[in-house]
Order: C-alpha cells, then structure tokens, then sequence
C-alpha cells in the first residue's frame, strides 16, 4: 500500500543554518505531495503542496520538489529561525482523497 | 473566521467507558476526515465523509469505533468500550471540495484521549 518515510528527528539547528528534512514516498498512480507543520500548541497546518512531478511547492521560504524519479519531496529551508520550531509532517494524498502521513521530524532551531 | 473545532479538548475514559467526541468543521465545507495520532507518530486515517455520506471508513481500527455526520455537518466519532490502545490524539480535518479535488485540509486542535 501506499506509504511516507521521512527522517527521523530530532533535528537541531542553529538560527540561520540550511535544514533539509527528507522524505520519500511509495504509490500507486500519481499522489499530490505534501508538507504539514504543527507548531506547539496547534493544530496541523499545510505548509506546502505539490500536485505532479517536477512541481515545486514554496511557502514562507520553505520549498520541496516533486522528484518522481526518486520518489521524493524534500523539505529545505535556506536560513532557520527559532520560530520555525515545530513537527514537521510529509504526506501523500492519493485519489481516495485521505492523506497519509509520515511519522513526523521535530525541528528545535537554537539562537 | 472560525476554523475546525473539536471537543472536548482532553478526555480522560476508564477502559470499558464510551466516548463520544465532537467535530465542527468549517461552515459549508463538503469533506470531513478523522484520524488517529498516537504519541510520536504521524496521523492515521481513519474515515472519510462527503457531506452525510460515509464514503471510506477503512481505517476504523475495530467494530467499536463509530463515527457519523448525520447532516452533513458536525461529525461524531464513537468509540465504545475503551481500551488502553486507543489512547491517542483524534484529529479531525475538513476541506471545501470532494475526494480528488485536491483542496487543503483544515485541521482541529484534535481531542487527546487518555484510557486509563
């Protein structure tokens, strides 16, 4: 069945430093990609899409490639702030309409 | 605006107790999903409605989970006779569009449910 595997955390960084948080993906047809993040405290939020291979998703400086080729969707940052704290969750959404989720990274960013 | 909302906000069941909890979804939107997060894992589905309509509910993890929408609005999910196992976060999401269109989900705060 279709499935998420992203890296596991926790991942701590220092302010302004690069983040990568991998993730890849197995499925049948072609799934739209996504990128949720929960802030302490909160709820899930979308952070970012992609809908097809080769799309790149973006939002407040987040940004991750649909690689079909790879069965990937990277998560990258070029500078980290403290605010940017949260659980981060790659996930599938597959023509049943329900996500599937990865099992989530914990991002600390330290001034 | 309002987003997703969900009660109780914590629950705390004796094993064999019932639980009913509450989801009120964004005004007007189509699609209500359930899921399941245990402490330190991703979210699991559990069930889809589109409107009243329960469309999938494969991910219900046994006969005494139940969940309904009857208007096509405010969702219940029932869960009868607690076991340790299901203590977890429940999260419930909801989206303007039907299944395959692609829409974003809008996530509650989720209910955290402790069986002791």
């Amino acid at each position: 069945g279709d499935s998420v595997t992203q890296m596991e955390g926790p991942v701590t960084l220092s302010e302004e430093a690069f983040l990568t948080i991998n993730c890849t993906y197995t499925a049948t047809g072609y799934p739209s990609l996504f990128w949720y993040v929960q802030y302490p405290g909160e709820g899930l939020q979308l952070l970012l899409k992609a809908t097809k291979a080769d799309d790149k998703g973006s939002n407040k400086g987040f940004e991750a490639t649909y690689r079909k080729e790879t069965t990937s969707f990277h998560l990258e940052k070029g500078s980290v702030q403290v605010s940017d704290s949260a659980v981060y969750f790659c996930a599938l959404g597959n023509q049943g309409g329900k996500l599937i989720f990865g099992q989530g990274t914990e991002l600390s960013v330290k001034p | 605006g309002a987003g997703v909302s969900q009660s109780p906000r914590y629950k705390v069941a004796k094993r064999g107790q019932d639980v009913a909890l509450r989801c009120d979804p964004i005004s007007g939107h189509v699609s209500l999903f359930w899921y399941q997060q245990a402490l330190g894992q991703g979210p699991e589905f559990l069930t889809y409605f589109q409107n009243e309509a329960q469309l999938d509910k494969s991910g219900l993890p046994s006969d005494r989970f139940f969940a309904e929408r009857p208007e096509g609005s405010v969702s219940t999910l029932k869960i009868q006779r607690t076991q340790q196992e299901d203590s977890a976060v429940y999260l419930c999401a909801s989206s303007s569009g039907g299944t395959g269109s692609g829409s974003p989900l809008h996530f509650g705060n989720g209910t955290r449910l402790t069986v002791t």
